[in-house]
């Protein structure tokens, strides 16, 4: 059974760095064409692709976030961690985690909300 | 970078209509689209991948078809689970999404 959950802190300050995390289990992403996503929703907004990391290491960021977003992966811990900086009002959204093998988003994470604010 | 247009951005309609969506990008991405649907509070959930292939489990009133710059979903006869959000999504270069369609009565 696939599944994917994200964690993080629920509540940042501007200008800090948020760290998230993609726990996932019943794949690999040793597995050859594996890949996980980051994507965003801001509050009643539409989906926002972020991220994505494969099996062999290759990254890929979103063009207009590619200077705040750093994905990594530890396939030992079974996980895909995002960082982004310089987080602002703006980035309030909840994240989520998706895998992606040979169909972008068959299975997701519930998500998690993120709520940047002093 | 690849942007895509949904039309409408919204429309009403009623159980047992028929219902079609469009996606247009602004380059083509041959077949690389794939549609979701999203309820309130909940994840997106994959119905349609590479422009026509039906996600497994997903029923058969849904169907997607198109290629290059301009794709359709189509809903042949709307259920009451059918309300709901409409995205679609491209993977052609990077990944971008529409900026969706909802789906009321």
């Amino acid at each position: 059974q696939v599944t994917l959950r994200e964690s993080g802190p629920a509540l940042v300050k501007p200008k800090q760095t948020l760290t998230l995390t993609c726990t996932f289990s019943g794949f690999s992403l040793n597995t050859g064409g594996m890949c996980v996503n980051w994507i965003r929703q801001p509050p009643g907004k539409a989906l926002e692709w972020l991220a994505r990391i494969d099996w062999d290491d290759e990254k890929y960021y979103n063009t207009s976030l590619t200077t705040r977003l750093t994905i990594s992966k530890d396939t030992s811990k079974n996980q895909v961690v995002l960082t982004m900086t310089s987080m602002d009002p703006a980035d309030t959204a909840t994240y989520y985690c998706a895998r992606d093998y040979g169909a972008f988003g068959d299975y997701w994470g519930q998500g998690i909300l993120v709520t940047v604010s002093s | 970078d690849i942007q895509l247009t949904q039309s409408p951005s919204s429309l009403s309609a009623s159980v047992g209509d028929r219902v079609t969506i469009t996606c247009r990008a602004s380059q083509g991405i041959s077949t690389y689209l794939n549609w979701f649907q999203q309820k309130p509070g909940r994840a997106p959930k994959l119905l349609i991948h590479s422009a026509s292939s039906l996600q497994g489990g997903v029923p058969s009133r849904f169907s997607g078809s198109g290629s290059g710059t301009e794709f359709t979903l189509t809903i042949s006869s709307l259920q009451p689970d059918d309300f709901a959000t409409y995205y679609c999504l491209q993977t052609h270069a990077l990944h971008s999404f529409g900026q969706g369609t909802k789906v009321d009565i």
